[in-house]
């Protein structure tokens, strides 16, 4: 089946530090694969991602690389901003035919807090 | 200029009450899909329409029935409301079913007393 893992929270860190937040798959097939983030008190917004091996999603000083061999897609950044503080998600979409087409299978979430 | 967006933001009720979360979006997408973010953050898929045909029910009480009246609406109604039920439940769209990123509304916070 489907499943995505990422690293338990909470994640403190100090501003200027880098940032590492872990996340490997199971999937049958090839999945695109994602990065969200949920700021305090509002939805989940699209921060990356990617569609094939190899492929690297950025944005935002972000960066994730989709390991096929690992099966992994960790978020990095290199300095984080008290601005970055928030909940990030990895998630996998369903690339299978079928009623689960599309479907989106999300990682626990990873609180980040970030101090100045 | 909101692209998906949900009403009310909070819900307040009681045990035993029905009530409606209604969702909009003016993204011109063809699937919308209903998701429930527990007290853990932990999120996880309800329902997906597709040009207003339900493509995936989880398995969720029945309680709870998603209804779409149209492309850009899909509303959820829950009836006999429980403690458990509460949680944030977040409306999402894409363009269609297969190929294109989710976008999410700002989610309703339901409180069941």
């Amino acid at each position: 089946g489907n499943s995505v893992t990422q690293m338990e929270g909470p994640v403190t860190l100090s501003e200027e530090a880098f940032l590492t937040i872990n996340c490997t798959y199971t999937a049958t097939g090839y999945p695109s694969l994602f990065w969200y983030v949920q700021y305090p008190g509002e939805g989940l917004q699209l921060l990356l991602k990617a569609t094939k091996a190899d492929d690297k999603g950025s944005n935002k000083g972000f960066e994730a690389t989709y390991r096929k061999e690992t099966t992994s897609f960790h978020l990095e950044k290199g300095s984080v901003q008290v601005s970055d503080s928030a909940v990030y998600f990895c998630a996998l979409r369903n690339p299978d035919r079928g009623s689960t087409l599309g479907r989106l299978y999300f990682g626990r979430g990873t609180q980040l807090t970030v101090w100045p | 200029d909101t692209a998906v967006s949900q009403t009310p933001k909070y819900l307040v009720t009681q045990m035993g009450n029905d009530k409606s979360i209604k969702c909009e979006q003016n993204l011109g997408h063809d699937t919308m899909y209903w998701y429930k973010q527990d007290s853990k953050k932990f999120l996880k898929i309800m329902f997906s329409y597709n040009n207003k045909e339900l493509i995936i029910n989880e398995t969720v009480p029945n309680r709870f029935s998603p209804k779409s009246p149209d492309k850009a609406h899909l509303n959820l109604h829950i009836n006999s409301l429980e403690l458990g039920d509460s949680a944030v439940y977040f409306c999402a769209s894409s363009r269609d079913r297969g190929t294109y990123e989710q976008y999410f509304g700002p989610g309703t916070r339901l409180t069941v007393t």
